[in-house]
């Protein structure tokens, strides 16, 4: 059964440090994982879709990396800023892509 | 404009009551999902229907019924409410590809049950 973790469980830096956000999953075998961000009392929104043939997706500030062999992903967020604090989650299907192991989430939060 | 709606946002009621929660996405999608997320946070699939038809049921207790009138709805009902089941609810909804094919979800905004 696909287990997902993510490191750490929070995190609070000062604005405009770069920082790494960890994710990693036991089966290996997967199609693609999704990042996503969630604020607090709302709903998810998709940031990032990698695919399993890809190493790396960028989207702004963000930049996610997926390595299959050693069941791991990473979410870069470049200069970060105040609206970037909120609780961000890693997710992967299951094998017929019909529903998603979610990790437990990384709650950030950016210091003015 | 809203892709992925849920209805209410809000939901308290007492233990022992029947409610339902409406979920309706816009997006085209074939494929409709109910997750809960606990007090913990922790996310977890419930149920996935695909063209209304039931895909995965994961131990969710018999109380829970999800029904599909068509594929752009997916609505929960919860019989026999108990305190356990306060959390916030979440709807999304994705296109069924091949295995290996690109699934990306999308979320409703939530809705967070209160049991009294």
């Amino acid at each position: 059964k696909q287990e997902v973790t993510q490191i750490p469980a929070a995190l609070s830096v000062p604005e405009g440090e770069n920082l790494v956000l960890n994710c990693s999953f036991t089966d290996s075998a997967i199609y693609n994982l999704q990042w996503f961000r969630q604020d607090p009392g709302k709903g998810l929104t998709s940031l990032l879709l990698i695919q399993s043939s890809q190493r790396e997706q960028t989207s702004g500030r963000l930049n996610a990396s997926l390595d299959k062999s050693s069941g791991r992903s990473t979410l870069y967020i470049a200069a970060s800023q105040p609206g970037d604090s909120a609780t961000y989650l890693c997710a992967v299907p299951n094998n017929a892509g019909n529903m998603l192991t979610f990790g437990g989430g990384t709650r950030l939060m950016v210091k003015p | 404009d809203t892709a992925v709606s849920q209805t209410p946002k809000y939901l308290v009621t007492q233990m022992g009551n029947d409610k339902s929660i409406k979920c309706e996405q816009n997006l085209g999608h074939d494929t409709m999902y109910w997750y809960k997320q606990d007090s913990k946070k922790f996310l977890k699939i419930m149920f996935s229907y695909n063209n209304k038809e039931l895909i995965i049921n994961e131990t969710v207790p018999n109380r829970f019924s999800p029904k599909s009138p068509d594929k752009a709805h997916l609505n929960l009902h919860i019989n026999s409410l108990e305190l356990g089941d306060s959390a916030v609810y979440f709807c999304a909804s994705s296109l069924l590809g091949l295995a290996g094919a690109t699934i990306e979800q999308y979320f409703g905004p939530g809705t967070r049950l209160t049991v009294t």
